[in-house]
């Protein structure tokens, strides 16, 4: 059972520009978390989803930031118009239920330049 | 609004000892708690997850405890090795929500 998968692992992006983060829950998982870490800080939530549907995205920055997690395919986590403020390391975790076990992937390292 | 706060921040320890992890969060009203290493520039490996309705679990070299009541969760590691140099974490949701705090981690480094 291969674990959560996320892609890229690493993303340039200049100032103005989107950015797409992947994310391929286990195998049987339907619960995805999306959070980002700060250089130096700690893991800060941003939004939880289940197929199809945002249950709670009270971590979302209001302006810029979409998450989705479509019927079919990964859950896309996606940045328009990137500033440096969002270089980060962005993970994903999965989950079998809400409030269960989470797992997470390796994260994608977002630079902005 | 719950707070999580991991006690000490750095730990360095020789090989071989036993060592208590401290985990405080502020809203006693918790649905779990999940325990989590961190190797540098890598994602979370879950260690533990304890329900609410439990007051330890183990797996391992490791086990935590689960007092609600005072707000404080603790990870036990037993006869600790280089291996389990890492960053450790723990995350509470808040009550009513599906939002997890994170506390800011605990970096353990043992030396060999």
């Amino acid at each position: 059972n291969a674990g959560v998968m996320q892609n890229p692992r690493h993303l340039v992006r200049r100032r103005g520009q989107e950015a797409r983060l992947r994310c391929s829950p286990m195998k049987g998982h339907s619960h995805v978390y999306w959070y980002r870490q700060l250089p130096e800080e700690g893991l800060k939530f941003m939004v939880y989803l289940q197929k199809e549907n945002i249950i709670d995205e009270s971590g979302m920055p209001k302006e810029r930031f979409s998450a989705e997690f479509p019927k079919e395919g990964p859950s896309i986590l996606r940045i328009q118009q990137v500033v440096r403020g969002d270089s980060a390391a962005y993970f994903c975790a999965s989950s079998p239920e809400s409030l269960g076990e989470q797992y997470f992937g390796p994260g994608t390292r977002l630079t902005v330049t | 609004k719950q707070e999580v706060t991991q006690i000490p921040a750095a730990l360095s320890v020789p090989e071989g000892e036993n060592l208590v992890l401290n985990c405080s969060f502020t809203d006693s009203a918790i649905y779990n708690l999940q325990w989590f290493r961190q190797d540098p520039g890598k994602g979370l490996t879950s260690l533990l997850l304890i329900q609410s309705s439990q007051r330890e679990q183990t797996s391992g070299r490791l086990n935590a405890s689960l007092d609600k009541s005072s707000g404080r969760s603790t990870l036990y590691i037993a006869a600790s090795q280089p291996g389990d140099s890492a960053t450790y974490l723990c995350a509470v949701p808040t009550s009513g929500t599906y939002k997890y705090i994170f506390g800011t981690g605990t970096r353990l480094k043992v030396l060999a």
